[in-house]
């Protein structure tokens, strides 16, 4: 059981835009800074998509943005290209355990 | 370019051990925290284990507490995790990934942490 809450999947059609949320509590979401990572087939190498809550590493496309309210974080993708459809998981250090924690992912599909 | 390879994954029976390798090379690595994180099969990712860039703290999901043990040979830029006590539910590809900092946790003074890169992994296998 993830201790962060992501729904499981998402979709939606090339060119629209889609969020994905995640939820936590105080001692993780609410305490520390989101981080968003990308894989696009299980088994590849995981990426960093957004860091501290809402930056961009370079080389990320200005239409993936992250934000953060209270205890719940999201992921907004727009202008949704073929190239996205992957799994994107949220993660932040949880106080309370002393460990980083990850959401479960969200699978999103390119209709 | 900052890579990273993991190595030893292996099918193995049910209490059994195996010792994955992660080999480092492009940064400099004592100045980094390192930690291994898994996807089981239908599974979203899961920390395991983490351990600062001098090797004095490390962490552990409480999943894996008491049978894993995280650690780090700085002069081979390789750290290591040696898992005992197996079972069917560890069975997962693991990755290594690197921290931004060199202590595991979510801050050090103003400066936030993330992991970046990952490696592609190696895959576990419990079963009989």
């Amino acid at each position: 059981q993830s201790m962060l809450t992501q729904p499981p999947s998402a979709s939606e059609t090339p060119g629209q835009s889609v969020t994905i949320s995640c939820s936590g509590s105080y001692s993780n979401i609410g305490s520390n800074a989101v981080n968003w990572y990308q894989q696009h087939v299980p088994g590849t190498a995981p990426k960093v998509l957004i860091y501290s809550d809402n930056q961009r590493p370079s080389g990320v496309p200005d239409r993936f943005s992250g934000s953060k309210s209270d205890t719940s974080a999201s992921l907004a993708i727009s202008g949704l290209q073929s190239e996205d459809e992957a799994d994107y998981s949220c993660a932040a250090w949880d106080d309370s355990l002393s460990a980083w924690v990850f959401g479960g992912g969200t699978k999103l599909t390119v209709l | 370019e900052v890579q990273l390879l993991e190595s030893g994954g292996a099918l193995v029976q049910p209490g059994g051990s195996l010792r994955l390798s992660c080999a480092a090379s492009g940064f400099r690595f004592s100045e980094h925290a390192m930690s291994w994180v898994r996807r089981g099969p239908g599974k979203g990712l899961e920390w395991v284990a983490g351990i600062s860039g001098g090797g004095l703290n490390i962490y552990y999901a409480d999943s894996v507490t008491g049978r894993f043990t995280i650690s780090r040979d700085n002069s081979r830029d390789t750290v290591y995790l040696q898992m005992t006590g197996l079972r069917a539910d560890d069975t997962a590809v693991y990755h290594c990934a690197k921290s931004r900092l060199s202590v595991v946790r979510a801050k050090s003074g103003s400066r936030l942490n993330w992991f970046d890169p990952w490696g592609q992994g190696t895959l576990v296998t419990v079963s009989s």
